[in-house]
């Protein structure tokens, strides 16, 4: 079983605010990394897939960016809202199967 | 519209009671997942399915059993040895899943009590 661990567990910010967290994973044999978000009483809904080295990703105020030789993932959410308001899970594809790790809950306050 | 359904969302079992969980999808994807979660802890993985009438098991499989007969369906039944079944049960379903960027879709889960 792989290890996959996101930090912090919980994130409290006001609106407006600029927040990051962490995912990190096994460095070796990295396949691609998955980011879903996750809001309450809603399904998880992909967010990114990152597979190179170096990527970054963009949508809208979210981005992530990827560092494979190290084993880790940065999620940044620029000027908060609170409707992003929800856990963020990072998962590790391991070929054919996810990993995750037990998410970032961030909570916006208006 | 096109979807994951998992039904019920709240399933109240006795202790000792096989239970089985629905999960039916019409996005045409080849591969289906079980996942559980418990408070504090990531998604973890009980079976999958890369295509019908295969599958294979997660990390955590244990006390449960699937089947892929159909395309569209791949119910999960909690047996009466899986030891601590209380939980929450996600499925989901991707179009293949060998490919790297195969995005997983979520059904709404199933909040299973044992009494």
């Amino acid at each position: 079983i792989l290890n996959v661990e996101q930090s912090p567990q919980s994130l409290h910010v006001q609106e407006g605010d600029s927040t990051n967290f962490t995912c990190s994973f096994p460095s070796s044999n990295f396949y691609a990394l998955h980011w879903y978000r996750w809001e309450t009483a809603k399904s998880p809904e992909a967010l990114f897939v990152m597979t190179l080295n170096g990527d970054e990703k963009k949508k809208g105020r979210i981005s992530a960016t990827l560092n494979t030789k190290e084993g880790y993932s940065y999620l940044y959410i620029k000027g908060s809202q609170p409707e992003d308001s929800a856990t963020y899970l990072c998962a590790f594809k391991d070929f054919n199967k996810f990993y995750f790790g037990s998410g970032t809950k961030l909570n916006v306050k208006p | 519209d096109g979807g994951i359904t998992q039904s019920p969302k709240y399933l109240f079992r006795k202790e000792g009671q096989n239970v089985t969980l629905s999960c039916e999808q019409n996005l045409n994807h080849d591969a289906m997942y079980w996942y559980r979660q418990d408070p504090g802890q990531g998604l973890r993985l009980i079976y999958y399915s890369q295509i019908v009438n295969d599958f294979q098991k997660g990390d955590i499989a244990e006390g449960y059993s699937v089947s892929r007969e159909k395309k569209e369906s791949f119910p999960l039944t909690v047996t009466s040895a899986q030891k601590n079944p209380t939980a929450f049960y996600l499925c989901a379903s991707s179009i293949d899943s060998r490919l790297s960027t195969d995005t997983q879709y979520f059904g709404p889960g199933t909040r299973l009590t044992v009494l």
